[in-house]
């Protein structure tokens, strides 16, 4: 059974700090993807990671994946208050399983002024 | 315009009660999910259809039953609320491993 681990869980930041949140995950997979929810809202898609080595960037964050280490990180450069959200990371289990998603527990992020 | 929308958003029921989500996608999408996110904010799987046909069907109680009438619709009918059914419930749509994009959440509170 694929798991799929966040950390840290919790998050608090100051304005103008890098960080890194890291998604390990248990079995093979070639896909992962990254959301954002802000409080009481729904899924933002963020990054898709198809193959391994592959690293995207959006302003100030950034997503890579290493397949072979099975981990996903992103970092965040300079945090700025309205990058407070819930961030998931999820991996895709293959075709074979319907293209499931299974999901981290979640990184909860504030940054304060 | 609405990519992917659920109503109703609230849904306030007594246990015992009966009730429907209604999912719908104008994206195109050839697969369509639903998940459950409980209180602790953690996402699972419930259901997938593609092209109308159940391809994931997790172990969720049996009084969780999807149907999906046409590839732009898919809805989720509980049977016999209990507590513990309370959460949010996310639809969802994608073409088959491609990035899924999400409905606005149904909050439902079984009381």
């Amino acid at each position: 059974e694929l798991k799929v681990e966040q950390n840290p869980l919790f998050l608090s930041m100051q304005e103008g700090k890098n960080y890194t949140i890291y998604c390990n995950y248990s079995t093979t997979s070639d896909r992962l993807y990254w959301y954002r929810q802000d409080p009481g809202k729904s899924l933002e898609s963020l990054f898709v990671l198809l193959s391994n080595g592959a690293v995207k960037q959006e302003g100030r964050l950034m997503a890579s994946l290493d397949t072979k280490a099975r981990l996903s990180t992103l970092h965040i450069t300079a945090a700025v208050h309205d990058l407070s959200a819930t961030y998931f990371c999820a991996v895709d289990q293959g075709e074979t399983s319907g293209s499931r998603l299974t999901f981290g527990e979640g990184t909860q992020l504030t940054v304060n002024p | 315009d609405t990519a992917v929308s659920q109503t109703p958003k609230y849904l306030v029921t007594q246990m015992g009660n009966d009730k429907s989500i209604k999912c719908e996608q104008n994206l195109g999408h050839d697969t369509m999910y639903w998940y459950k996110q409980d209180s602790k904010k953690f996402l699972k799987i419930m259901f997938s259809y593609n092209n109308k046909e159940l391809i994931i069907n997790e172990t969720v109680p049996n009084r969780f039953s999807p149907k999906s009438p046409d590839k732009a619709h898919l809805n989720l009918h509980i049977n016999s609320l209990e507590l513990g059914d309370s959460a949010v419930y996310f639809c969802a749509s994608s073409r088959l491993r491609l990035e899924q994009y999400f409905g606005p959440g149904t909050r439902l509170t079984v009381t």
